[in-house]
């Protein structure tokens, strides 16, 4: 199993550029969720999915969108990149929502110009 | 609104020695906790997980509390080896698939 991988590692956008970062996961996870971390912030929540077809807003979700049409596949999409979206995104999955661990994906290192 | 705070200063200790890591929450009762771990440039690695009631939870040389009559859980590494530098995240389950995490507490280990 590969686990949660994420694609690209690294990005570097201009203001109002759009993009989307790929996440996916091998393991069969209902639950795949995406994170930003800055500095002194810790983990923060931008959306989540419970299954297919199925996504919620997290704590930080404005700039963001994102769908789920497939089980493997929660990809996040920045519709006009702004510089306050620079940040580190984590990717993860569980098997379900609920007391199961989290497996989280290598990160992608986003800078906005 | 929900809060979730973690010892905010890098904690130094000494190899052979224990630390203590705290995470404290507010407005909120949440049906379990977790802890993971994170090395610079990594996501983060899952650690322990301790259910509501469960006041303990050991696995190796790390011990998890939680008191729910505090707010509060305390994870402990025994032995403390240079290995085990690195920052430690709590995370609370807010409910129907909303996990929050506290802002994490830097480790060092010397040895």
């Amino acid at each position: 199993n590969a686990g949660v991988t994420q694609t690209p590692k690294f990005q570097v956008l201009k203001t109002g550029q759009s993009m989307t970062l790929q996440c996916a996961q091998d393991m069969n996870h209902e639950y795949m969720s995406w994170y930003r971390q800055d500095p002194g912030m810790g983990l923060r929540l931008i959306h989540y999915s419970v299954g297919a077809g199925i996504t919620d807003q997290g704590e930080v979700p404005n700039g963001y969108n994102v769908s789920r049409s497939t089980t493997e596949d929660f990809p996040l999409r920045l519709l006009s990149a702004a510089p306050s979206q620079t940040s580190v995104y984590f990717c993860a999955s569980s098997l379900r929502a609920g007391p199961y661990e989290q497996y989280f994906g290598p990160g992608t290192r986003l800078t906005v110009t | 609104s929900q809060k979730i705070e973690q010892n905010s200063e890098a904690l130094n200790i000494q190899e052979g020695k224990t630390a203590t890591l705290t995470c404290n929450y507010t407005n909120y009762s949440p049906a379990y906790l977790q802890w993971y771990r994170q090395d610079p440039g990594r996501g983060p690695v899952f650690l322990l997980l301790i259910r509501e009631n469960e006041k303990e939870k050991r696995k190796e040389r790390l011990k998890v509390t939680f008191d729910t009559t505090l707010k509060q859980s305390l994870f402990h590494i025994t032995a403390s080896q240079p290995a085990d530098s690195a920052t430690y995240l709590c995370a609370l389950d807010l409910g129907g698939g909303k996990l929050i995490f506290g802002q994490g507490t830097e480790l060092s280990v010397k040895p």
